[in-house]
């Protein structure tokens, strides 16, 4: 199984930063890679597919970006709808494997 | 519009069974891929089952392998998980999310999910 390690676990930005999550493959997965943002009591949502294809209705200010093994969810400009968990995944081969999570607060 | 709705969860024992249903809307049900993910309380996120778009094609996570089945009815556009010995870590919500690729047996990101359903193990 592809395990999917994600950093930092959480953390603390304001309105305004720049906030930037990272994931890592245990091999490489082709750009098979997925962000999710989710928010207390809700379902996940799907902001991110394939590495950098931004989904319908997402704001601009997220991108993702990377190949290989390493991944990178950016935020630019947080809002404060910004504040939230996210998760990456690979769809590269199933099992399909989720990132712990990174929560994102307000400092 | 587009949409997955959860139904089936509950209280049951350790050992027992419980089926999940996941009723779809707002698309071709029967061309997409269909997953099952849960959440424990407080974690993160946990894939359990794919089935392929025609139902030929099923994969489990090694956790519920054996004891799960994830099947489907195309013509009700009805996405289902039987659970059979249920241990107290299978308590989570439920969800259902339908896979972004169309008639292909490759799976890419999940892009509609359901509200989920909770399921509870407990004695």
């Amino acid at each position: 199984d592809i395990q999917m390690t994600q950093s930092p676990s959480s953390l603390s930005a304001s309105v305004g930063d720049r906030v930037t999550i990272t994931c890592r493959a245990s091999q490489s997965i082709s750009n098979y890679l997925d962000w999710y943002q989710q928010k207390p009591g809700k379902a996940p949502k799907l902001l991110i597919s394939a590495t950098s294809s931004l989904q319908s209705g997402v704001p601009s200010r997220f991108s993702g970006s990377g190949f290989g093994t390493d991944y990178t969810l950016t935020i630019n400009s947080l809002q404060p709808e910004d504040f939230a968990t996210y998760f990456c995944q690979q769809s590269y081969n199933v099992p399909l494997t989720f990132g712990g999570g990174t929560e994102v607060a307000v400092k | 519009q587009v949409q997955l709705v959860e139904s089936g969860g509950g209280v049951v024992q350790p050992g027992r069974s419980l089926r999940l249903s996941c009723a779809a809307s707002g698309f071709s049900f029967r061309s997409y891929g269909m997953h099952w993910v849960r959440q424990a309380p407080g974690k993160g996120l946990e894939w359990v089952a794919v089935i392929s778009f025609d139902g030929n094609n099923k994969y489990y996570a090694d956790s519920v392998k054996g004891r799960f089945a994830i099947s489907r009815d195309n013509s009700k556009s009805t996405l289902y998980l039987q659970m059979i010995g249920l241990r107290p870590d299978d308590t989570a919500v439920y969800y259902c999310a339908k896979d972004m690729g169309s008639n292909s047996n490759d799976y890419y990101g999940l892009d509609v999910w359901g509200q989920g359903t909770t399921v509870t193990v407990s004695s």
